[in-house]
């Protein structure tokens, strides 16, 4: 059973410019979720992918859209990137949209935006 | 809205002593209430749910409904516990999880 890998561990971007974060869900999971923490605060919830549908939505902007795979890998995209938006972005994994205990979490990719 | 508080955020014992870690919650309906930790270099990891009502690691958590409340206690701490601690909420059914902004907790030897 391989858990849920993230891709890349470390990231710094130029304010404006576009990124994609990657990650691998935990096998048999079909669900994925977004959430980005910010430096001393807990993770806020930014989507959730299930069956390829982006199906919940915290209160992020546009600019923060997704893409969930066949194989339930899936992405994130950030445009127009601002100073604000460095953080480690997790990913979390789990099996159905209904069992909140079931996340697997991935180690995090930490975007710097200078 | 739903929002989690998590008044404390460094939290230092000796080993051996009793440790508490307070978690307020606000949300409209029936919550689901979870612990995560996360050690140091390791992942977010679920500690414990109070729909399960069981303890891990010696770690107890009961839902008080009438202070909103969900605290985190463990008898006697051990130097191993040291670790990120993050109060959650979920609604029935929701997409989401809403964390705390965590506790740091330190075991002295």
């Amino acid at each position: 059973e391989t858990g849920v890998t993230q891709s890349p561990t470390h990231l710094i971007k130029t304010r404006g410019q576009q990124v994609t974060l990657r990650c691998s869900s935990q096998s048999g999971h079909n669900t994925v979720s977004w959430y980005q923490q910010a430096l001393g605060q807990g993770p806020q919830f930014i989507f959730q992918y299930y069956r390829e549908e982006e199906n919940g939505r915290g209160n992020f902007p546009p600019r923060f859209s997704g893409l969930q795979f066949p194989n339930y890998s899936s992405e994130l995209n950030v445009n127009a990137l601002e100073l604000d938006d460095s953080a480690l972005y997790l990913c979390a994994s789990r099996q159905d949209t209904t069992a909140n205990y079931g996340y697997t979490f991935g180690s995090g990719t930490r975007l710097t935006v200078v | 809205a739903q929002r989690v508080t998590q008044p404390e955020k460094l939290l230092s014992v000796f080993k051996g002593a009793p440790v508490e870690l307070k978690c307020n919650y606000s949300y409209s309906g029936s919550p689901e209430l979870f612990w995560y930790v996360q050690y140091s270099r390791q992942r977010l990891q679920l500690l414990l749910r109070h729909i399960s009502r069981e303890s891990i690691k010696g770690f107890t958590a009961d839902l008080n409904k009438g202070e909103t409340s969900f605290h985190l206690k463990k008898p006697f701490a051990q130097e191993e516990d040291s670790a990120m601690y993050y109060c959650a909420l979920s609604g029935l059914g929701a997409q989401k999880l809403v964390f705390g902004q965590g506790t740091r907790l330190t075991i002295n030897p």
